[in-house]
């Protein structure tokens, strides 16, 4: 079966600080796996996702991930934080269904 | 493109009733629908899989006969939640996979249930 895990369930950075949001992953075949930002009350929206090309994915908002496999890790980066990056985060697996891990809530202080 | 809608996008409804969520592909054919369930501050828990024209496939622990589900095009799924109760109360979003294949879902903006 395939999994992730979100390491932290909460990171505070500073506003223009590296943002690094951390997912390893556990899948017996490739995999493809996804990060999303939901903002409250909100569904989720795609930030970037990893179909086995290019092991380093650029995404929106300045968001890019690289996938290591040697680590299964895939973390999720953004050189300068913005306040309008406060929001909830999940890493994804995708099979026949997609699966979740717990969530990091990401604050950012002025 | 690649669009998903739900409707609605809040309901309250009393304690008993019975509550119907829509979930519609609105660019593309989805062989494949997806049920979940998220409450305040935690993750997504897949409640079920719905392909068109046969029977939903339900996570263990989601009872079938309380949330029924119905894919009966491919653009079409709907969530009944039945003699609904408060517990039930929840932040339900489904998601769409396109029929010409992949593994990404398309997700719905959610649908916020709260029973009184």
């Amino acid at each position: 079966a395939q999994s992730v895990t979100q390491l932290g369930s909460h990171v505070s950075v500073s506003e223009g600080a590296l943002v690094l949001l951390r997912c390893n992953y556990s899948s017996s075949v490739p995999p493809y796996l996804f990060w999303y930002v939901q903002y409250p009350n909100q569904g989720l929206q795609l930030l970037l996702k990893y179909t086995s090309a290019a092991t380093l994915v650029k995404g929106i908002n300045g968001f890019e991930a690289e996938f290591k496999k040697s680590e299964t890790s895939f973390h999720l980066t953004k050189p300068s934080a913005h306040m309008s990056d406060a929001a909830e985060y999940f890493c994804a697996v995708s099979g026949n269904d997609m699966r979740f891990g717990a969530g990091t809530r990401l604050t950012v202080k002025p | 493109g690649a669009v998903v809608s739900q409707h609605p996008s809040r309901v309250i409804c009393k304690s008993g009733t019975s509550v119907k969520i829509e979930c519609r592909s609105l660019d593309f054919q989805a062989t494949t629908m997806f049920w979940y369930r998220q409450f305040p501050k935690q993750s997504l828990m897949l409640m079920a899989t719905s392909n068109e024209g046969s029977k939903a496939t339900y996570e263990q622990g989601v009872e079938k006969d309380k949330f029924l589900i119905n894919h009966a095009s491919l653009t079409l799924s709907t969530l009944t939640v039945t003699s609904a109760h408060p517990e039930d109360s929840s932040f339900y979003i489904c998601s769409a996979r396109d029929l010409a294949g992949g593994y990404e879902q398309y997700f719905g903006p959610g649908t916020r249930l709260t029973v009184t």
